[in-house]
């Protein structure tokens, strides 16, 4: 069956780095374009960013563009998230997605990592 | 940006009874349109895709319309584990992004 699985979320400095993974299993990941998703506490969701199949096309919301980057391996059947310059409303549960049709939509979700961005 | 407008924000009925959710967007999104159910603690889940298909294990009682910027999420009676919190997402053409509303919580009545 299919199962993504974040991890790396934790407590962070405003200014600071943090790396998130998602490991993919139950399908072939080469073949899917991956999504990181946020959700802040009480709020709703925002996209952040996805990556294509051969990782070639990748694209950013606004509001993380330039400080974030998303990468994959496929030979490991891992998605990665590279988090700088952390600010307080970055804080969130960040989750992978699995996207069938090039951002159509998202048909299975990890169970998310939360990160808390505080001094 | 395309902005996707959900109403009512809160909508509380009883189980058995119709539900109704609308989602509006700024500009013409096709039929690229996208709902799911999020309950507290969990992720999301897919409910309907390109408007009106049904993801893979979702109840008939579930369904999705609309076309352009009008789109409708119906649930036709409700059962005790269908309230949650609703969100639909679109993807806009050019450039490429993705949106989601803000969300509908439907609620016991």
């Amino acid at each position: 069956q299919v199962q993504l699985v974040e991890s790396g979320g934790g407590l962070v400095k405003p200014g600071g780095s943090l790396r998130l993974s998602c490991a993919a299993s139950g399908f072939t990941f080469s073949d899917y374009y991956m999504s990181w998703i946020r959700q802040a506490p009480g709020k709703g969701l925002e996209w952040v960013s996805y990556i294509s199949s051969s990782g070639s096309t990748i694209y950013y919301a606004d509001s993380v563009k330039g400080r974030f980057t998303i990468s994959r391996d496929n030979a490991k059947n891992s998605l990665y998230l590279q988090m700088n310059s952390l600010r307080a409303e970055d804080t969130a549960v960040y989750y992978c997605a699995r996207d069938p049709q090039v951002g159509d939509h998202f048909d299975y979700w990890g169970q998310g990592t939360l990160v808390t961005v505080s001094s | 940006e395309i902005v996707l407008t959900q109403s009512p924000a809160t909508l509380s009925l009883s189980p058995g009874e119709r539900a109704t959710l609308s989602c509006r967007a700024s500009q013409s999104v096709s039929s690229y349109l996208a709902w799911y159910q999020q309950k507290p603690g969990q992720a999301p889940r897919l409910l309907i895709y390109d408007a009106s298909n049904r993801a893979t294990g979702i109840p008939a009682r579930f369904s999705g319309s609309g076309s352009g910027t009008d789109f409708t999420l119906t649930i036709s009676s409700l059962e005790p584990e269908d309230f949650a919190v609703y969100y639909c997402q679109q993807r806009s053409n050019w450039p490429p992004l993705i949106t989601f509303g803000q969300g509908t919580r439907l609620e016991i009545k």
